[in-house]
């Protein structure tokens, strides 16, 4: 069984202060790997798809890194903002476009 | 551009009734997908379509069927309602497969009593 893990669940940061949390992932038959941002009461919007070992990503304040032979993924959030504060989701796909699999997210909030 | 839309936001069902979800995006995406979100658990996959007039099973396909006779409409039936679906259901569209984003709806929340 497929399985992604995000943690920590939930997390509760200073605002300026950085960040960053994990996204763990079967590697074996890894085709690419999701990061969404759920603002509350709003839809997943996507911060990154990565697929290549090594894949380094940056929009703005946020940037994801992946290792695809140990099976993980990290999100950093530099110089947290209120902003910031939402569900942050990331999704393993695999070889075939049925094997899309979310993590439960990470739930980050951040305090002024 | 309105993006995804998913009518209808709201429905409570008694067991047994059935319903119609629709899904409807005007960005031209080849690929719609039907998730469902349960407390504590990620988007589970239910079905997908990679085309108009294609649909395959995701992960938790049973209850449930779908149809995509129009490229830009994604249809989630239930036939016979029951309390373990009640969920979030949430559509979404794609371009292409695994390396390309999704583009979610708003989400439509079912309640089976």
């Amino acid at each position: 069984i497929l399985n992604v893990e995000q943690s920590p669940q939930s997390l509760h940061v200073q605002e300026g202060d950085s960040t960053n949390f994990t996204c763990s992932f079967p590697s074996s038959n890894f085709y690419a790997l999701h990061w969404y941002r759920w603002e509350t009461a709003k839809s997943p919007e996507a911060l990154f798809v990565m697929t290549l070992n090594g894949d380094e990503k940056k929009k703005g304040r946020i940037s994801a890194t992946l290792n695809t032979k140990e099976g993980y993924s990290y999100l950093y959030i530099k110089g947290s903002q209120p902003e910031d504060s939402a569900t942050y989701l990331c999704a393993s796909l695999y070889s075939s476009a049925s094997k899309i699999i979310f993590g439960s997210g990470t739930r980050l909030s951040i305090r002024p | 551009n309105a993006g995804v839309t998913q009518t209808p936001k709201f429905r409570v069902l008694k067991t047994g009734q059935s319903m119609t979800l629709l899904c409807a995006q005007d960005m031209n995406h080849e690929y719609m997908y039907w998730y469902r979100q349960d407390p504590g658990m990620g988007l589970r996959l239910i079905h997908y379509s990679v085309g108009e007039g294609t649909t395959a099973k995701g992960e938790v396909p049973d209850g449930y069927n779908v149809s995509r006779l129009k490229k830009q409409n994604f249809l989630l039936g239930l036939e016979s309602a029951a309390p373990s679906q009640t969920s979030v259901y949430f559509c979404a569209s794609s371009y292409g497969t695994a390396t390309y984003e999704q583009y979610f709806g708003p989400g439509t929340r079912l309640t089976v009593t």
